[in-house]
């Protein structure tokens, strides 16, 4: 069955120090891949999909797909970036996604 | 902008009670989803709907029922509401399999 795993429920570091928020997937298909975010008191919304290859707000994600993982990473890590993020899974055509139980990211100043 | 709104953000029902829980989506989007999200556990889909009357069950739809008679409405209805169906309850919508958008979600206690 497909799934999606992040490992860490909580994820603390400080400011400045690089982040990375893992996420791995079962599928044996080719997927597609999304972070989403959740910031204190706001909406969840999309950070970023693996085939739109960009930079958000200096975070990437690279789709690695021999190791099925999506880790997301920024190098330098600010107190802003504190928030729920969450990791998900499109298979094939489907409308619905498969999440992951989010980790909680917190930047200690 | 996209604007997804949900009719109340913090909602409080006895046990038993019929609840209501309406969205409403103003980008003409074909889909919409009912979640839970409930720490350590991550969102969860109750149903979704990908056209007016036409809907589909998700990880967890027993206890609930869903309604979309227009294309920008979509409801979730708690036939008899149970303690353990306190959550929070996220709608989203989407343009078929574009990105999904949240509505700032509903903070359900059943007592």
């Amino acid at each position: 069955a497909q799934r999606v795993t992040q490992p860490e429920k909580l994820l603390s570091v400080f400011k400045g120090a690089p982040v990375e928020l893992k996420c791995n997937y079962s599928y044996s298909g080719s997927p597609e891949l999304f972070w989403y975010v959740q910031y204190s008191r706001q909406r969840l919304q999309l950070l970023l999909r693996h085939i739109s290859r960009e930079s958000i707000k200096g975070f990437t994600a690279d789709l690695n797909k021999g190791e099925t993982s999506f880790h997301l990473k920024k190098p330098f890590a600010q107190e802003e970036d504190s928030a729920m993020y969450y990791c998900a899974l499109r298979v094939g055509s489907n409308y619905q996604l498969i999440w992951g139980a989010g980790t909680k990211l917190i930047i200690k100043p | 902008d996209v604007k997804v709104t949900q009719s109340s953000r913090y909602l409080v029902k006895r046990t038993g009670e019929k609840v209501f829980l309406e969205c409403v989506q103003d980008m003409d989007h074909e889909n919409m989803f009912w979640y839970r999200q409930d720490p350590g556990l991550g969102l969860r889909l109750i149903y979704f709907s990908y056209d007016v009357k036409m809907k589909e069950k998700g990880d967890i739809p027993e206890g609930y029922s869903v309604s979309r008679e227009k294309k920008e409405r979509f409801s979730l209805i708690l036939e008899s509401a149970s303690t353990n169906q306190t959550s929070m309850y996220l709608c989203a919508s989407s343009f078929f399999s574009d990105t999904q958008y949240f509505g700032p979600g509903t903070r359900l206690t059943v007592l």
